[in-house]
């Protein structure tokens, strides 16, 4: 069965900075790109990065590009996300996905990242 | 950049009934990265249906996908109450706004 646990959220500071993490099990981790889903309280999904079965290929969307860095240890099966120079606006609930280019097919459950003072 | 337009924003149905979900793309897109996804209040999004009309593994065959172009739909032959959740159309890497399948 596969499963993607998130950790690591939490509440921060405006400007501050955090690194999600999301534990693989139950598949060949080191054989699918991995995303980062992001989605606000009460709103819909927006995709943040993704970053191909090596760890050679990464891509952000324009809103996080610079501050947020996504990385992989096929080692340890874990995906991480770190994210730096926190905004209000990046509060919400980051799901780790696995799948291909586009395709997301399996979820973890998320954590829920607060930024304010 | 392509915008994904769901509608409508909520569909009022009851059980039994059939539910069409349409998603429009602002420009002609490809069918292949076209992809529906389940999400329940407090849960994570759920992958129903990639490349526009195949169903993911589990999913049971009263969720279909159609569509080409600009306009696809996903279509719930007959509702059964674990179905009634909000419902995302993703091409590429951008997700529609979502439609709200609530109970009548």
């Amino acid at each position: 069965e596969v499963q993607l646990v998130e950790s690591g959220g939490g509440l921060v500071q405006p400007g501050g900075s955090l690194r999600l993490s999301c534990a693989a099990s139950g598949f060949t981790f080191s054989s699918y790109w991995m995303h980062w889903v992001r989605q606000a309280p009460g709103k819909g999904l927006v995709w943040v990065s993704r970053i191909n079965s090596d760890g050679s290929s990464t891509s952000y969307a324009d809103s996080v590009k610079g501050r947020f860095t996504i990385s992989r240890d096929n080692a340890k099966n874990t995906l991480y996300l770190q994210m730096n120079s926190l905004r209000a606006e990046d509060t919400a609930v980051y799901y780790c996905a696995s799948g291909g280019h586009y395709s997301l097919d399996y979820w973890g459950q998320g954590t829920l990242v607060t930024v304010s003072s | 950049e392509i915008v994904l337009t769901q509608s409508p924003g909520t569909l009022s149905l009851s059980p039994g009934e059939r539910a069409t979900l349409s998603c429009r793309a602002s420009q002609s897109v490809s069918s292949s990265y076209l992809a529906w996804y389940q999400q329940k209040p407090g849960q994570a999004p759920r992958l129903l249906i990639y490349g526009a009309s195949s169903r993911a593994t589990g999913i049971p065959d009263r969720f279909s996908g159609s569509g080409s172009g600009t306009d696809f739909t996903l279509t719930i032959s007959r509702l059964e109450p674990e179905d009634f959740a909000v419902y995302y159309c993703q091409q590429r890497l951008t997700f529609g706004g979502g439609t709200k399948v609530e109970i009548k």
